[in-house]
């Protein structure tokens, strides 16, 4: 079976911090696909990366980074100097290649506020 | 469109009524998926079509929640016999197929909030 978990609730901090969101999945397949949403307050998901399984190099772009490491089944998101347009919830998300269904996995996300 | 779109974006029935949920997906995207939104949870997969057939409907929860895409563009989610627990926010989703499952990227509609009191 496969789980997405998002242990961080709710994070807040103060405009310019760095924050990271973490995100840990399970998974006995080796070929899948990691995936981070954004939920503003308007409601819209929004899409900002997508990872397979076989590419393990980090990525940044602009603000935004993710670290994914598959000894530890983690795939998590930093913001760097955060900004109050970054509040929101953010989903992690997991989908396994293969499967005769396309659903994605998706974690319970974490509500991040960022203070002025 | 330019985005999904998505009607009602507010729907406010009674117990045991009849509800449909309109989507009008990205033009060109042949995947379309429909999902449903608790309040603090993430999303839960209910269908998938691709272009009108219903490849993947092993999210519908019980046998009065079904789906129709009869000409592979807007689908239309039918509750029937509505209960207090389908109360929940209905997402929908299109995409491109790239051809390996799993790798799609959705583009989500703003969602219809469903209210069964």
């Amino acid at each position: 079976a496969q789980k997405v978990t998002q242990a961080q609730t709710e994070i807040s901090v103060v405009e310019k911090e760095d924050v990271t969101l973490d995100c840990v999945y399970e998974t006995r397949d080796t070929t899948y696909y990691l995936f981070w949403y954004k939920q503003p307050p308007s409601g819209e998901l929004v899409f900002l990366i997508r990872r397979n399984s076989f590419d393990e190099q980090n990525e940044i772009s602009g603000r935004y980074s993710w670290n994914f490491q598959k000894s530890t089944s983690s795939f998590n998101f930093t913001i760097t100097a955060s900004q109050v347009v970054d509040s929101a919830v953010y989903f992690c998300a997991l989908s396994v290649v293969g499967n005769s269904n396309y659903q994605l996995i998706w974690g319970a996300g974490t509500k991040l506020i960022i203070k002025p | 469109g330019a985005g999904v779109s998505q009607t009602p974006s507010n729907k406010v029935t009674e117990k045991g009524k009849y509800v449909e949920l309109r989507c009008d997906p990205i033009s060109g995207h042949t995947a379309l998926y429909w999902y449903r939104q608790s309040l603090g949870q993430g999303p839960e997969f209910l269908i998938y079509f691709q272009g009108t057939g219903a490849a993947d409907d092993s999210g519908l929860p019980n046998d009065r929640f079904f789906a129709v895409r009869p000409e592979g563009s807007v689908s239309t989610l039918k509750i029937q016999r509505t209960e207090r627990g389908d109360s929940a926010v209905y997402l929908c989703a299109s995409s491109l197929v790239t051809g390996v499952s799993g790798a799609n990227v959705l583009t989500f509609g703003a969602g219809s909030r469903l209210t069964v009191l």
